[in-house]
């Protein structure tokens, strides 16, 4: 299985601030990794799929880059309603598997 | 607006089987792959499966052997069977459709979930 370790798995930043949250694959998979978000007691919301395409509809200060064994995502501006635990996921080979989480709190 | 939910009984025996349903509204099941996917208590997410709605499954080894996903496309629903239960598979259980882009699967709906405890 494809191991997906995420860091940090948590931190704590302001209002405005410019948040990364960095993924990374046991084995280089390409662009296959979606971004999701998961708010308390709801069900993931997809963010990113492909590493790097933002669903429609979604703020555009969410973006996701990289591929092979390092992505990256990045909130330019976090905003309070961005509190959320953050999942990246691989979609590269069977069975897909998501990282740990990184649980984002605001100031 | 495509939306999933799950139903099934909300507490299983060690050693049955748990048996959930998820039902599609709003689209068509056909033409795409559904997933279930469950989270423990606190836990990180875990893919159990996928079935198209032509009836071709893939699933996790590591359930394998106790997993078995059908669909039906006249009810356009979709089932989950875990045989065997354990304290271990206590978790919310999410269904997910799971969109193909260029061979990039992502899940882009996914129903509320249910939580299911495995206790005596």
């Amino acid at each position: 299985d494809i191991q997906m370790t995420q860091s940090p798995s948590s931190l704590s930043a302001s209002v405005g601030d410019r948040v990364t949250i960095t993924c990374r694959a046991s084995q280089s998979i390409s662009s296959y990794l979606n971004w999701y978000q998961q708010k308390p007691g709801k069900a993931p919301k997809l963010l990113i799929h492909a590493a790097s395409s933002l669903q429609s509809g979604d703020p555009s200060r969410f973006s996701g880059s990289g591929s092979g064994t390092d992505f990256t995502l990045t909130i330019s501006s976090l905003q309070p309603e961005d509190s959320a635990t953050y999942y990246c996921q691989q979609s590269y080979s069977t069975p897909w598997t998501f990282g740990q989480g990184t649980k984002v709190e605001i100031k | 607006q495509v939306q999933l939910q799950e139903s099934g009984p909300g507490l299983v025996k060690p050693s049955e089987t748990l048996s959930l349903t998820c039902t599609v509204s709003g689209g068509s099941i056909s033409s795409y792959y559904w997933s279930w996917i469950r989270q423990p208590p606190g836990k990180q997410l875990e893919w159990i499966g996928y079935i198209y709605y032509s009836g071709d499954t893939n699933y996790n080894p590591s359930l394998k052997s106790r997993v078995s996903i059908s669909v039906d496309t006249s009810k356009n629903q979709f089932s989950l069977k875990l045989s065997s239960v354990t304290a271990a598979d206590t978790a919310v259980y999410y269904c997910a459709r799971t969109r193909d882009y260029s061979t990039k699967y992502y899940f882009d709906y996914w129903g509320q979930g249910t939580l299911v405890t495995v206790s005596s």
